[in-house]
């Protein structure tokens, strides 16, 4: 067991860009979480998948956001025309579902910065 | 919707201090409820959690009790340590919607 893994640590880029973020959860794991943590705040949930079927979508998570997770294993989640506010970080999150409440595992996390 | 509130930080104590960190929620049905805890650099890690209510989580010396009747999971500890410091967030889950919902995070700081 390696943990969640997230790649890249760090992005920087500038405002109108396109960027992917990858996420590789706990082998076993069937679901994948993708959150927003903004400073001094809580994470934010974006969006959840359990397997390879992405069953919840946040408000927060409009057009120009998307994710996948083929064959249920990595998620990659990208940022189309990136603007100042996408500033964040952005965390992935994995669990094996269970009668007794997900407890999720995070990543370290990404750190978008638009400049 | 679903919603949770830590008390304001920032929180500084002294070693070997008692620390309580206040948290309430408001929910639908019966969730889970957790405390994390990021330290400096770090990823959130979990602390401990519980499912239902009268249930007490507790590890590394940090206890909560899920308090259905004041929808609370209050944080406790009775000897805090300089390595404590760090961010600490409440969270909830329901096992069917699969997402959490997080405070806001309160902010320890213990000096020696």
């Amino acid at each position: 067991d390696t943990g969640v893994s997230q790649n890249p640590r760090h992005k920087i880029t500038k405002r109108g860009q396109n960027v992917t973020f990858r996420c590789d959860p706990i082998s076993e794991h069937n679901r994948l979480y993708w959150y927003r943590q903004t400073l001094g705040q809580g994470p934010e949930f974006l969006t959840y998948f359990q397997n390879e079927a992405q069953l919840e979508k946040s408000r927060l998570l409009s057009d120009r956001f998307s994710a996948e997770r083929p064959k249920g294993s990595f998620s990659t989640l990208e940022i189309q025309r990136t603007e100042q506010g996408d500033s964040a970080m952005y965390l992935c999150a994995s669990s094996f579902r269970t009668g007794g409440g997900d407890t999720q595992y995070f990543g370290p996390g990404t750190r978008l910065t638009v400049l | 919707g679903n919603s949770v509130t830590q008390m304001e930080g920032p929180v500084t104590l002294s070693e070997e201090a008692f620390l309580t960190i206040n948290c309430t929620y408001t929910a639908t049905g019966y969730p889970s409820l957790f405390w994390y805890v990021q330290y400096p650099g770090e990823g959130l890690q979990l602390l401990l959690k519980a499912t239902k209510a009268d249930d007490k989580g507790s590890n590394k010396g940090f206890e909560a009790t899920y308090r259905k009747e004041t929808t609370s999971f209050h944080l406790e500890k009775g000897s805090v340590q300089v390595s404590d410091s760090a961010v600490y967030f409440c969270a909830l889950s329901h096992t069917n919607a699969g997402k959490s919902t997080f405070g806001d995070g309160t902010t320890l700081t213990v000096k020696p």
